[in-house]
């Protein structure tokens, strides 16, 4: 079975603070997704990346950033928090080519105060 | 950008009777699919409908698919409990030479014991 964790299921952070969400999969996946999840808006993509050190602008980039320095992790990074960020974050892997499902980690609920 | 509208946004059915949940959505795709997600979890796959197919079935459920009114429906029969759930459709469309999936707001369903 695929398996993509994310490092914390609830995560509390100030305003102003440095955040790293981690995702990391099992699969050998070419194609990882981060996407934040809110009440009436459905899921929105951040950024996604096709290959290690590669990254595109989703819809709505901004106030993040992504690493991606090997295939298994890909990192979303909030330079610094802000109370809207406060989110449900969900990272998704997929195999490289056409017709694939996404598979999703579990999620990571952030609060920013 | 929002491109799948599922409609309706709640429903509540007794056990044993059939969930319709229907999708909009508005260019060309590649394919169509449909998640599920349980209350503060990820989203897990259902079923993966391409293009150039107009219905599908997996166990107890069957989607079609009509490119013509780019529109798709998912057909849950004899409910249980356990399909209380969100369920979002998302389209696989190809934007700037990447394949993205862009989800819909999705349909809360409850089953009632």
């Amino acid at each position: 079975d695929v398996k993509v964790t994310q490092s914390s299921r609830y995560l509390v952070k100030r305003t102003g603070e440095k955040v790293f969400l981690e995702c990391v999969q099992d699969m050998d996946h070419e194609n990882m997704f981060w996407y934040r999840q809110d009440p009436g808006l459905g899921l929105r993509l951040i950024y996604f990346s096709y290959d290690v050190k590669m990254k595109e602008k989703g819809d709505i980039p901004e106030g993040y950033s992504v690493s991606r320095e090997k295939k298994e992790r890909f990192s979303l990074i909030l330079e610094s928090a802000s109370t809207n960020q406060t989110s449900m974050y969900l990272c998704a892997s997929r195999p490289g080519g056409p017709i694939y499902e996404q598979y999703f980690g579990p999620g990571t609920r952030l609060t920013v105060t | 950008s929002q491109q799948g509208e599922e409609d309706p946004q709640a429903l509540s059915i007794q056990e044993g009777e059939n969930a319709t949940m229907n999708c909009s959505y508005k260019t060309s795709i590649n394919n169509l699919q449909w998640y599920r997600q349980n209350s503060g979890r990820g989203l897990v796959h259902l079923i993966l409908i391409r293009s150039n197919e107009r219905e599908k079935h997996s166990g107890r459920l069957r989607v079609t698919l009509d490119t013509s009114k780019k529109s798709s429906s998912l057909l849950i029969t004899a409910s249980r409990a356990a399909d209380t759930a969100s369920y979002f459709c998302a389209t696989d469309t190809t934007q700037g030479g990447s394949e993205k999936l862009v989800f819909g707001k999705g349909t809360k369903l409850t089953v009632n014991p």
